[in-house]
């Protein structure tokens, strides 16, 4: 089964620190894109980042940036310089086949707490 | 502007009612997704669709149903038979699914409640 995991539940940061969301995943693809969503208490879902499995170099986003590691499946979320507005539920993505079809399926999802 | 509307943004649903969910959108994307959130957990994928009159079961389509008469809507309908229907529904859309899944664009999400 092509799964995505998140497996810390719940982090926090104290404000202007840096944070990493860690996230795994199971491919067989070799071309493929993973995303970063985040979900503030307004439930909006917003993306934050995406990575091209075939690009070496890691994606930036002003203070948002990721560590692909291809080989190990392994697509990590650093948020740098934290601010209180960066408290979110956090989701990494990833595309999953069903028969000809794909669709993003979700990990469980991070809550980041940010400390003033 | 373009993007993804969803109404109403709160539904209460007596028991043994069917009640349809509301997802439009004017980005011009082929794809469109419901998915289902239970508090403090992720997504999970209800129906998609790839494109008009088309449409495919996720990982929990027990209970409900769905239509894609035109490119810019897909209606969730959620039935009597979905024994546990109050949730927090998403709607979203993307450019595809051949070749790949672009980034998904969301609705602003409607809360089920059934009362």
């Amino acid at each position: 089964a092509q799964t995505v995991t998140q497996s810390q539940p719940e982090m926090s940061v104290q404000e202007a620190e840096t944070v990493t969301l860690s996230c795994t995943y199971d491919t067989s693809e070799s071309d493929y894109y993973l995303f970063w969503y985040k979900q503030p208490p307004s439930r909006q879902m917003i993306l934050v980042i995406r990575q091209e499995a075939y690009k070496q170099q890691n994606a930036t986003e002003n203070r948002f940036s990721v560590n692909f590691q291809k080989a190990a499946k392994s697509f990590s979320l650093k948020i740098s310089d934290s601010q209180l507005g960066d408290a979110a539920m956090y989701f990494c993505a990833y595309p999953t086949s069903s028969g000809s079809a794909r669709q993003l399926t979700f990990g469980s999802g991070t809550q980041l707490t940010v400390l003033p | 502007d373009g993007g993804i509307t969803q109404s109403p943004k709160y539904l209460f649903r007596k028991e043994g009612q069917n009640v349809t969910l509301s997802c439009e959108q004017n980005l011009n994307h082929d794809a469109m997704y419901w998915y289902r959130q239970d508090p403090g957990q992720g997504l999970r994928l209800i129906y998609y669709s790839q494109i008009v009159n088309d449409f495919q079961k996720g990982d929990i389509a027990e209970g409900y149903s769905v239509s894609r008469e035109k490119k810019e809507s897909f209606p969730l309908t959620v039935t009597s038979a979905q024994k546990n229907p109050t949730a927090f529904y998403l709607c979203a859309s993307s450019k595809g699914t051949w070749e790949g899944v672009s980034e998904a664009f969301f609705g602003q999400g409607t809360r089920l409640t059934v009362v």
